[in-house]
């Protein structure tokens, strides 16, 4: 099974936030990111948080981790159209751990 | 443009053949990885290489086959003993074994 979880689908409406979260399990991990997906296509690197970082902020993303609990999440806000996509969320220890990814839906 | 580039882009293979996927990489990275993506799941690694001419087996590494002969390219090869080879496969880079890993648009695999 895989060791980083996520929820497997998200459906927000358009202009509101959207949070996607993500629990992983080695305390080890040195980043952790979070990739979008869109279909056909190859993973993008939307943003990674170093683990002695608490908060990274990139224009309409948020990321937060909580090392004590192991829970990462993404917020993105004023969700758009444009960002129904697989996100991914993956840590990185010698390799890379990925969840199995959140389909978000935005309904106009 | 710097980026990693997958070949092709579909690809169809009769039962019994091998078949070899393409990975070439511009932005002089040490270290390159061969995911499979299946619908539903998540990302799985079949094989990865942190330097030229060395590479170690990931979770799922039975049935396929790298080669790591030069630093900007790492063929994958699917055998005939992979008993379930269709999917989608992505191919990533990284600066070193412990950088950013930036992905190719992948290869679709299909058995017919």
């Amino acid at each position: 099974g895989e060791d980083v979880e996520q929820s497997l689908f998200l459906s927000v409406r358009e202009g509101d936030s959207s949070v996607i979260n993500c629990t992983y399990t080695d305390s080890s991990s040195t980043y952790l990111y979070w990739y979008k997906q869109e279909p056909g296509a190859g993973l993008q690197l939307l943003t990674y948080i170093f683990s002695n970082m608490d908060m990274k902020q990139d224009q309409r993303l948020t990321v937060l981790l909580n090392k004590k609990d192991k829970h990462l999440s993404l917020r993105i806000a004023d969700t758009q159209t444009g960002d129904s996509a697989i996100y991914f969320c993956a840590e990185r220890m010698n390799d890379m751990r990925f969840g199995a990814g959140t389909r978000l839906t935005v309904k106009p | 443009d710097g980026g990693i580039t997958q070949s092709p882009k579909y690809l169809f293979r009769k039962e019994g053949q091998n078949v070899t996927l393409s990975c070439e990489q511009n932005l002089n990275h040490d270290a390159m990885y061969w995911y499979r993506q299946d619908p539903g799941q998540g990302l799985r690694l079949i094989y990865y290489s942190q330097i030229v001419n060395d590479f170690q087996k990931g979770d799922i590494a039975e049935g396929y086959s790298v080669s790591r002969e030069k630093k900007e390219s790492f063929p994958l090869t699917v055998t005939s003993a992979q008993k379930n080879p269709t999917a989608f496969y992505l191919c990533a880079s990284s600066m070193t074994g412990y950088g950013v890993a930036f992905f190719g648009q992948g290869t679709r695999l299909t058995v017919v």
